[in-house]
């Protein structure tokens, strides 16, 4: 399958403090991008879909504010988490979409730990 | 009501046994359904990938679409100890590339 890559994959930082996670998708090009947000045992939440060259969509009960998606090429969007607080701590998943044909598929990346204290 | 209930779990199985996961949802306009794996702090693993209704098998897995009930199942055969994981099912459909996922099933096969 396809090959998404996350940077950094953990990051410990302090309250008020801001985080940038890549997500590349790094053998195809994906016009659309997902953030999803991962608390323990629990499933994928989906907070936004980013389109390249256009503003994200963010679901609701997601702060746009607060969580700055950047999806500047066909191969890279950014999560930006603001301020960040420690119930923003949790685990950051991004899924790059890949149109091939009839055969539409999301692949993932492995992840970024965040941890705010 | 949610859109895709998933039991989960835990399922704890013996190596070797066929295991029987499953996802019942509510919305018609769904037309693609996956299967994801997912281990312990990792990223999902799509494993398999069904449009529409009908079985689709690979390796020691198959998954099942029942449409007319609105019901999708994952079998594995001669389960190993590697296979424990979460199972998560992802539903697409309508006008949107959104995957809806279920809550996902922890799957542990013992030695």
């Amino acid at each position: 399958g396809a090959v998404v890559s996350q940077h950094p994959s953990w990051v410990i930082c302090k309250s008020g403090t801001s985080v940038k996670i890549e997500c590349r998708s790094l053998d195809f090009q994906a016009t659309t991008m997902f953030w999803y947000r991962q608390f323990p045992k629990q499933s994928l939440m989906l907070m936004a879909t980013s389109n390249e060259g256009s503003k994200a969509t963010y679901e609701q009960g997601v702060e746009k504010d607060k969580f700055l998606i950047n999806h500047a090429s066909l191969t890279l969007s950014t999560l930006t988490v603001t301020s960040a607080h420690p119930e923003d701590s949790s685990f950051y998943i991004c899924s790059a979409f890949r149109a091939s044909g009839g055969n539409n598929e999301q692949f993932f990346g492995p992840g970024t730990r965040l941890t705010v204290l | 009501q949610k859109e895709v209930e998933q039991d989960p779990g835990p399922l704890s199985v013996p190596e070797g046994a066929i295991v029987s996961l499953n996802c019942t949802y509510s919305n018609s306009a769904f037309q693609y359904f996956m299967w994801y794996r997912q281990y312990s702090r990792k990223g999902p693993e799509l494993l398999m990938y069904t449009y529409s209704s009908g079985n689709k098998e690979d390796g020691r897995f198959t998954a099942q679409v029942d449409k007319s009930s609105k019901y999708i199942s994952l079998f594995i055969r001669d389960s190993q100890p590697s296979d424990s994981a979460t199972y998560l099912c992802a539903l697409r459909g309508g006008a949107t590339n959104k995957l809806i996922f279920g809550t996902g099933t922890l799957l542990a096969v013992q030695p």
